[in-house]
């Protein structure tokens, strides 16, 4: 079974403040999708990312790959309340349609 | 577009009821899910859909039944439903190309359901 262990499992922090969250499994993934979700409403996709290594920025937000395709990041700049949200991490199997979830990052960011 | 559509927002049943939720992508997508997620949980997996034929139940109770009546549509029949079914329904849909390595899944906004 393919376990992907997603931490810190809750996060609240001050306006402004940066922060990291990590995904880590013993497996490899083919892609590695990270996800923002608000109370109440489906889960937004924020990126994917393939290539072992590879970073990708969106705005404040900062995603990182493993080399060996096995763990991967999330570090937000200079957090703002608009940020509050659940953050899940999903990683997908090669030619496979089965994502692996981690169990969730709970973000509160107070003004 | 990356939309999925959902209907309805919000839905209370009794647990002699029938309804169904309904699910809608025009993306061109030929895998379409359907999952189940709890309050501060991640989605739990229940159907997918692959070129319109079932793929994958992850053991489902039968009170759940779902329906692909053509690639852009997904349907999940409900009956008989008990109070712990109640949760936030998701449906997505990915592009299930078999060239492509990775298969993003976009998400639908849900259906909140409560059974009483």
């Amino acid at each position: 079974t393919q376990l992907l262990e997603q931490s810190p499992q809750f996060l609240s922090i001050q306006e402004g403040e940066n922060l990291t969250v990590y995904c880590n499994s013993s497996s490899v993934f083919s892609s590695l999708q990270w996800y923002r979700q608000e109370p109440g409403e489906g889960p937004v996709l924020l990126v994917t990312v393939v290539t072992g290594g590879e970073v990708k920025k969106l705005k404040r937000l900062t995603f990182q790959f493993g080399d060996a395709r096995k763990d991967s990041s999330l570090h937000i700049t200079a957090a703002q309340p608009g940020d509050t949200g659940l953050y899940l991490c999903a990683g997908g199997r090669e030619y496979g349609n089965k994502l692996v979830f981690g169990a969730g990052t709970i973000l509160r960011v107070k003004s | 577009d990356t939309e999925v559509t959902q209907t309805p927002k919000h839905l209370v049943m009794g647990m002699t009821n029938k309804k169904s939720l309904k699910c809608e992508q025009h993306m061109g997508h030929r895998a379409m899910y359907w999952y189940k997620q709890k309050a501060k949980k991640p989605p739990e997996l229940m159907f997918v859909y692959s070129y319109e034929k079932l793929s994958i139940n992850e053991s489902v109770p039968s009170r759940f039944s779902p329906e692909c009546p053509n690639s852009s549509l997904l349907n999940l029949h409900l009956h008989a439903l008990q109070p712990e079914d109640s949760a936030l329904y998701l449906c997505a849909s990915s592009q299930l190309h078999l060239a492509v390595v990775t298969d993003t899944q976009y998400f639908g906004p849900g259906t909140r359901l409560t059974v009483l």
